[in-house]
Order: C-alpha cells, then structure tokens, then sequence
C-alpha cells in the first residue's frame, strides 16, 4: 500500500504569493493532520482535519487554511506569503482521531522556499 | 499547553555500540501517549516507538527501548547495536489522550544522531 504522498516536493514562491500544498492519506485512514518544520527544529502542529472537520488548529495566523474532501485527501492553503514561511510542510494521516493512542503516519514532506 | 524538551542538539556512536537520547516533557494531564520519530536525510518522519503512559512497562521495539520515568517526566530511547542506518534526526513527541480532540504531536527540537564507522 501506497504510504501518504504529497505534493508537490518542491515549491518556491515570492513574498505575497499564495500556496497550494497536497496530501493523500494512507488507503483507510480518515484524518489528516498538518506541520510546519522550519530548518533546524522540531515540527509545529497547524491542523488536524478528521471526516471533513477541522479538529485542532495550532498558533498559525488566519493566512493559513486547510480543508479535506469526501475521499480524505487535504489541501494546505497560505496566503500573503512571507520569508518566514520558508519550510518543510509535513503531512502526516492516522486512522482516526481521539482514538487512544493512533500514531500519525507522514509523507515526505513539501519545502517551500520564499524569495 | 505541553512542551517536550531535547537537551542533546547533537550526539554521536561508534556502529554496534549503545547511545541513549533524552527527552523530558511538561504536562498537567496524567493520560497520555509518547513517542520518538526518526528522520533521516530522505526528510520522511519515521516512527520508532510508542509509550502509553498508564503502562509501567517500558515499549521495546527490536533495537530500540525506551525508558519512562511518569513522575520525572523524562521519556529515553536507548539504541542498542548501532547502526549506519541509523543515522537521522530523532524527535521525542506527546499525544493529549483526549476523545474530543484531535490526535496532534507536540514535538521536542530533536537530536541529530551520528553513527561512525
């Protein structure tokens, strides 16, 4: 079975500018969850989206959204691109959501760079 | 709020010995779960082992183990027999066991592990 893919793996855009990143969950799992790595540090937590329904945001302002359709896949949308934007975005699938324990399963990632 | 901690930005092994890499974490929830992810230069986030926080059993996995101290907070993963492979970024993660929320990670800054030959 395919493992969560996303795309595109590499994205460079200038300040303003807005962003479409991609995810598709592993086959039979339901939610999608969204990082943010800058160089150097350990993945943010942005959103968590399960059956359709955002069900955690973290500390990222209004330019960031996200929304997951019917068949699970997500799109991390960003607007009014800044340079500290510049990162890894981590996409990472579970079965579920506020079941005991599911580990979150990630994809390899797309880095956007600022110019 | 959780935070995880990673003291150790960088450390190194020589191949087939033991490294043990720390991680302690603040939270006032007593139900919980625990993890330490891999990420090697491929930049995919591996998972290498998982600690439910009502087990007092410490999680194994192969050559991999961890050491939960609940009461300290301090959540370890030792390497036995390491490898080249072994190679990466290691970052310790906290899960809320909370049925109304989501299942999202806080992750610790991370230790980048170096295995010599």
């Amino acid at each position: 079975d395919a493992g969560v893919t996303q795309s595109p793996t590499h994205l460079i855009k200038t300040r303003g500018q807005q962003v479409t990143l991609r995810c598709s969950p592993i086959s039979g799992h339901k939610s999608v969850s969204w990082y943010q790595q800058v160089l150097g540090q350990g993945p943010q937590f942005i959103f968590q989206y399960y059956e359709k329904e955002e069900r955690g945001r973290g500390n990222f302002p209004d330019r960031f959204s996200a929304r997951q359709f019917p068949n699970y896949s997500s799109e991390l949308n960003v607007n009014a691109l800044l340079l500290g934007d510049s990162a890894l975005y981590l996409c990472a699938s579970s079965l579920a959501t506020g079941v005991a324990g599911q580990p979150q399963h990630f994809g390899d990632g797309t880095r956007l760079s600022i110019l | 709020a959780q935070t995880v901690t990673q003291s150790q930005p960088e450390m190194s092994v020589q191949e087939a010995e033991t490294v043990t890499l720390s991680c302690t974490y603040d939270t006032s929830e007593n139900n919980y779960y625990l993890f330490w992810y891999k990420q090697p230069p491929s930049r995919q986030m591996i998972l290498v082992i998982r600690q439910e926080a009502y087990k007092q059993q410490n999680a194994t996995e192969n050559r991999f183990s961890v050491n939960f101290q609940k009461a300290a907070k301090s959540f370890s993963l030792k390497i036995s027999d390491s490898q080249l492979g072994d190679t990466a970024m290691y970052f310790c993660a906290f899960m809320k066991l909370n049925n109304n929320a989501g299942n999202m990670l806080t992750f610790g800054g991370g230790t980048r592990l170096m295995v010599k030959p």
